[in-house]
């Protein structure tokens, strides 16, 4: 039963740029979150699709956008980058609406502005 | 704004010595508060949770103490072990329907041997 997979796993990139981060869900699961972890803190919440459409957003600019695709999986593109966006990009899949908090966490995208 | 506070920072306890890791809430329609622990190059897993309609859960050698009128719960690690060495969170989440995580800033755990 394969987990939650993400890709890449590490990327580099320079102000300004856009970066498109990708995300499996654990089998079975439906709901897709994006967290971001800045080195030395917890994750912070981005966003979170379910059913193809963004249900919440946390304090994050538009520069931040997400889509979710019909077989669950889920893009993470930022644009415009900037130094502090530099950090890693986790994303966590769950089943539906049920608030189990048993949020699965994949690896990471580890981003890294220049 | 911080709505989940964590400590300490950093934590080193001797092998078979209990570890203790405090959170304090301030949204009191938090209705949800899991641990996470997270090894260097891997995402958080869930280590254990509570409701607050309990206020103690013990699984294996991981326990959570909740006192919901000082709005604080605090994760006790006993027998900790070498491979207890990780980063641990707090986090917090309120009402039904879709879980959105508030996480504290984390406590590095070493456990010496």
């Amino acid at each position: 039963d394969a987990g939650v997979t993400q890709s890449p796993t590490h990327l580099i990139k320079t102000r300004g740029q856009q970066v498109t981060l990708r995300c499996s869900p654990k089998s079975g699961h439906d709901t897709v979150s994006w967290y971001q972890q800045a080195l030395g803190q917890g994750p912070q919440f981005i966003f979170q699709y379910y059913e193809e459409e963004e249900r919440q957003r946390g304090n994050f600019p538009d520069r931040f956008s997400g889509h979710q695709f019909p077989n669950y999986s889920s893009e993470l593109n930022v644009n415009a980058l900037l130094l502090g966006d530099s950090a890693l990009y986790l994303c966590a899949s769950s089943f539906g609406t049920l608030n189990t908090g048993e949020l699965f966490f994949g690896e990471g995208s580890r981003l890294t502005v220049l | 704004q911080q709505q989940v506070k964590q400590s300490p920072q950093s934590l080193i306890v001797q092998k078979g010595g209990i570890s203790i890791i405090n959170c304090a809430y301030e949204n009191t329609a938090f209705d949800y508060f899991p641990w996470y622990q997270q090894f260097p190059g891997k995402g958080p897993a869930l280590l254990i949770a509570i409701r607050p309609d309990v206020s103690e859960k013990k699984e294996g050698r991981f326990t959570i103490s909740f006192n919901k009128s000082a709005k604080q719960f605090s994760l006790h690690i006993m027998d900790s072990q070498p491979g207890d060495s990780a980063t641990y969170f707090c986090a917090a989440s309120k009402g039904t329907g879709f879980q959105k995580l508030v996480f504290g800033t984390g406590t590095r755990l070493l456990v010496s041997p």
